[in-house]
């Protein structure tokens, strides 16, 4: 299975500053199609996850300009340009190139 | 509005077997990827499978290959998941999702797998 590792766990931010978490697989994740299927999510808490990035830097639908992804490869890096307080839960990265699909163990967001 | 309401979730003796349904409304069902996914209670998530949109070919994990079959019923825009063998480790909320990289997803489910 390809395994998908997050830095940091956790992350504790004040709001109005950034914050980057990085994902990173052990096997490339760009696939025979030329795509390289890579996405982030964020589970606020007592909620469903919701996605926020599609393939490495696509925002999703009603997404805010301040997500942002980045990334090839096997190196990725979803980046919060200022960190609002609805930010706070928990961000997983998913990849759908091989299968299994897995995800990332998740970093907890904290907003101080 | 993209929506997806899963259902048939509750306490089940290991072994056991459940069957859930996700209800879809909003989008093209009969021609969409689904998925499923879990979340063990204060775990992280977890990919369980995928059915393909017009082919409907099959996806699984390796945790659940054997004893958990996903299917769909075009005509109800029903997704189902029929888990079968269930075990301790099994018990989790599960989300249906569309697509099967999810961009939507329902509320879930929870299964309890206990004696």
């Amino acid at each position: 299975d390809t395994v998908l590792t997050q830095t940091p766990l956790s992350l504790s931010v004040t709001p109005g500053q950034p914050a980057s978490i990085s994902c990173k697989s052990r096997q490339s994740l760009l696939h025979s199609d030329g795509k390289t299927y890579l996405f982030w999510y964020l589970q606020k808490p007592g909620q469903s996850p919701e996605l926020l990035i599609y393939e490495v830097f696509s925002r999703f639908s009603g997404v805010p300009d301040r997500f942002s992804g980045s990334g090839s490869g096997t190196d990725f890096t979803l980046k919060i340009s200022r960190v609002e307080a609805e930010d706070a839960g928990v961000y997983y990265c998913m990849q759908g190139t091989h299968l299994p699909f897995t995800f990332g163990p998740g970093t907890k967001v904290d907003i101080k | 509005e993209v929506q997806l309401v899963e259902s048939g979730g509750g306490l089940v003796q290991p072994g056991g077997s459940l069957r859930l349904s996700c209800v879809a409304s909003g989008f093209a069902f009969s021609s969409s990827a689904m998925s499923w996914v879990r979340q063990a209670p204060g775990e992280g998530l977890e990919w369980v499978s995928a059915i393909s949109g017009n082919a409907g070919n099959t996806y699984y994990a390796d945790s659940v290959k054997g004893r958990f079959t996903m299917s769909r019923d075009k005509s109800k825009n029903t997704l189902y998941l029929q888990m079968n063998s269930l075990r301790a480790e099994d018990t989790a909320v599960y989300y249906c999702a569309k697509d099967s990289s999810p961009n939507y997803w329902g509320q879930g489910t929870l299964v309890t797998v206990s004696s």
